[in-house]
């Protein structure tokens, strides 16, 4: 069981917007600004999308947006197109006594 | 451009111990934190320790017994020790980079890893099985 809990799937047109969230507790991603966000091909190693809850980093469109509120965060993909389809983890600091890192047990996105 | 690849092998039997080594090119392995991080066929990702360039380290308690991860400077690489693996240990392990952060702590500067991965290698698919 991971430590960080995500909808297993979720869905939608292109042009649409969906939303993962990411939920943990106070000790991880609701007590650090520290979520960072993954894109995942098949076969592929994951690839940064968003960091320190919503930082983009240099190359990443800016259909990729993420936010936090509480114990929950949340990555948001507007203007889904195609190539969006892939597997996204979360990740949060979870203080230096514990895990130090952890993630979320990732969604599949599927464009339809 | 920095890149990361793995290399080990790709069979280890049960009981023995996983050995992998990340290199590094298109820049230097000082200054920054370096990670390895596990993925089991089909299921999510786990943290399984880092390393920075000075030596010093941070495991995953789940795996901390049987974690070493080690570092040479002087040939761009890092390295992972795994022992007494099982069936479970098998997965696909990567290494990754994470960069450095400078905490004002008490009149002086504490380094301290950034909690994001910024570059991966592509991954080695490790199989434990006699």
């Amino acid at each position: 069981q991971s430590a960080l809990t995500q909808p297993r799937s979720v869905s939608g047109s292109p042009g649409q917007s969906v939303t993962i969230s990411c939920t943990g507790t106070s000790s991880d991603v609701g007590g650090y600004n520290y979520v960072s966000w993954y894109q995942q091909h098949p076969g592929k190693a994951p690839k940064l999308m968003i960091y320190d809850v919503s930082k983009r980093p240099s190359g990443v469109p800016d259909r990729f947006s993420g936010s936090k509120s509480g114990n929950t965060a949340s990555l948001t993909i507007s203007g889904l197109q195609a190539e969006d389809e892939a597997d996204y983890y979360c990740c949060s600091y979870a203080g230096s006594y514990t895990f130090d890192v952890v993630f979320g047990g990732g969604t599949k996105l599927t464009v339809l | 451009q920095v890149q990361l690849q793995e290399s080990g092998p790709g069979l280890v039997k049960p009981s023995e111990t996983l050995s992998l080594t990340c290199t590094v090119s298109g820049g230097s392995i000082s200054s920054y934190y370096w990670s390895w991080i596990r993925q089991p066929p089909g299921k999510g990702l786990e943290w399984i320790g880092y390393i920075y360039y000075s030596g010093s380290t941070n495991y995953n308690p789940s795996l901390k017994s049987r974690v070493t991860i080690s570092v040479d400077t002087s040939k761009n690489q890092f390295s992972l020790k795994l022992s007494s693996v099982t069936a479970a240990d098998t997965a696909v392990y990567y290494c990754a980079r994470q960069r450095t952060r400078y905490d004002y702590v008490w009149g002086s500067y504490q380094e301290g890893p950034k909690y994001y991965f910024d570059y991966w290698g592509q991954g080695t698919l490790v199989t434990v099985s006699s």
